[in-house]
C-alpha cells in the first residue's frame, strides 16, 4: 500500500497570507495525485487533479505541483473560506489512498 | 450533478445493512463510481470502487468478502451491500463519481451515517 505523509499536520496562518502544503509519497506515483478540501461537517471537495489541474470552478489561487514522490499544494492568498482540512490522495496504484490531512487554521 | 445516499443508521456487529446512491445530473452509465469512509473524527479512506459496465470493481483488504459494490445504470444508483459488518466499519460513507479518471473522486454525496454497536 502506497502510504502518503502529508505537513504540518497544522498551519496557523492569517488570511491573505500564503499556504504551501507538502504531501510525500512512499514510492513514486507519477503525477497521479489529488487534492481536495473538507470543511466540518461537509463531504470533501476536489480541488487539483494528476498534481496540477484545477477541477471545475476551483478558484486559480488554488494550485498544485510535483511529480514522483513530493507534492505542493498552494494558497496564493487565503481567503476566509479556506480555512479547512486539505487531503492528499493517490491513484496510482489500489488501494487509493489519502494522506492524514493538513489543517489550515486561522492564526 | 446530484449524489443522494441513503440506508444508514445503527447496526448490531455482524449485522448487515444496504446502502444506496441515487444519482443525477450526469450520464450515470458512462462514470466510474465509489464508495468513500471517513470514521469519526479520522481521515478518508477509499473502500470500493466499480467501472463502467462493471468491468472493474475494487475493494480494499478490511472490507473484501463482507462487502459487495453494484450498480443498476437503468435506475441511476449504485450500491454498497454491508454483511458481518463490525465497531471498525463505523463511518461516514460517501458516495462519489469518478467523471474526470478512475481514482479520481469530483463529486460527492453529503454522506450517510453508519454505526455498528450493541
Amino acid at each position: 500500500e502506497i502510504v502518503l505523509t502529508q505537513f504540518p499536520a497544522t498551519l496557523s496562518l492569517s488570511p491573505g497570507e500564503r499556504a504551501t502544503l507538502s504531501c510525500r509519497a512512499s514510492q513514486s506515483i507519477s503525477s497521479y495525485l489529488a487534492w481536495y478540501q473538507q470543511k466540518p461537517g461537509q463531504a470533501p471537495r476536489l480541488l487539483i487533479y494528476e498534481a496540477s489541474n484545477r477541477a471545475t470552478g476551483i478558484p486559480a489561487r488554488f494550485s498544485g505541483s510535483g511529480s514522483g514522490t513530493d507534492f505542493t499544494l498552494t494558497i496564493s492568498s487565503l481567503e476566509p473560506e479556506d480555512f479547512a482540512v486539505y487531503y492528499c490522495q493517490q491513484r496510482s496504484k489500489w488501494p487509493w489512498t489519502f494522506g492524514q490531512g493538513t489543517k489550515v487554521e486561522i492564526k | 450533478v446530484y449524489l443522494v445516499e441513503s440506508g444508514g443508521g445503527l447496526v448490531k456487529p455482524g449485522g448487515s445493512l444496504r446502502l444506496s446512491c441515487a444519482a443525477s445530473g450526469f450520464t450515470f452509465s458512462t462514470y466510474s463510481m465509489n464508495w468513500v469512509r471517513q470514521a469519526p473524527g479520522k481521515g478518508l479512506e477509499w473502500v470500493s470502487s466499480i467501472s463502467s459496465r462493471s468491468e472493474y470493481i475494487y475493494y480494499i483488504d478490511s472490507v473484501r468478502g463482507r462487502f459487495t459494490i453494484s450498480r443498476d445504470d437503468a435506475r441511476h444508483s449504485l450500491y454498497l451491500q454491508m454483511n458481518s459488518l463490525r465497531a471498525g466499519d463505523t463511518a461516514v460513507y460517501y458516495c462519489a463519481t469518478s467523471g474526470y479518471s478512475h481514482g479520481i473522486a469530483d463529486n460527492w454525496g453529503q454522506g450517510i451515517p453508519v454505526t455498528v454497536s450493541s
